[in-house]
């Protein structure tokens, strides 16, 4: 059972518009959200994250949006540049409590065309 | 400044061998969790870890796998009599003290062949 969805596997985007990629979740429980990137051969980096207390989160070209209600988030990229070509990952994790495993979805490849 | 340490970086195998993966965590981090990644797969959790203690090893295999970060020294995940299906790039994270912050950062990654 797949508790963190990324339903598009690829994503093509010409550079300089906007690069949108979304993300759905099942567990109520998750309550910070968080985006991370990955080049082949190296490990995930992490690039933002929000908390369920807040509906947009947002770092120079990066802007998060959450969606309670829909059980629903996407991280906006603007404008896109080549470098961002990579595999974004969706991942939550319970924020309250104690320390908690990050539940990854399986990853959307974005491409940035020239 | 250094960041989450990993060796080593690939790791082959054969059938019926151990695996040994090392992982250093950022320096003040004490929290320490391990993630497998199959092919075209997101990362799985396996296991969780403070100093000399495992917190939540509900994603780890039952047999065969193993974790541990002791008082001195890094974090080891150590698979024993590996198979085919272990094949897979190994990431560990750390995390520092409990604090507000849930980020965990993560390592290059030990790519494990077995043959």
């Amino acid at each position: 059972d797949q508790q963190v969805k990324q339903n598009s596997p690829s994503l093509s985007v010409q550079e300089g518009r906007i690069s949108i990629l979304n993300c759905d979740y099942t567990n109520s429980m998750f309550d910070y959200f968080l985006w991370y990137k990955k080049y082949p051969a190296e490990g995930p980096t992490f690039l933002i994250s929000i908390s369920s207390i807040k509906d947009k989160n947002e770092d120079g070209r990066f802007t998060v949006f959450l969606n309670k209600s829909a059980k629903h988030l996407s991280l906006h990229i603007v404008p896109s540049q080549p470098g961002d070509s990579a595999v974004y990952f969706c991942a939550a994790n319970r924020e309250a409590g104690r320390d908690d495993k990050i539940i990854f979805g399986k990853g959307t490849r974005l491409h940035i065309l020239p | 400044n250094a960041g989450v340490m990993q060796n080593p970086r690939h790791l082959v195998r054969r059938r019926g061998q151990e695996a040994r993966l090392r992982c250093s965590p950022m320096k003040g981090h004490s929290h320490v969790y391990w993630y497998r990644q199959l092919p075209e797969e997101g990362l799985k959790f396996m296991v969780y870890l403070q100093k000399e203690n495992i917190i939540d090893e509900s994603g780890m295999p039952k047999e065969r796998f193993s974790a541990e970060f002791p008082k001195e020294g890094p974090s080891i995940l150590r698979i024993q009599q590996v198979v085919r299906g272990d094949s897979a790039a190994y990431f560990c994270a750390s995390s520092p003290n409990r604090d507000s912050s849930k980020t965990q950062y993560f390592g290059p990654g030990t790519r494990l062949l077995v043959l």
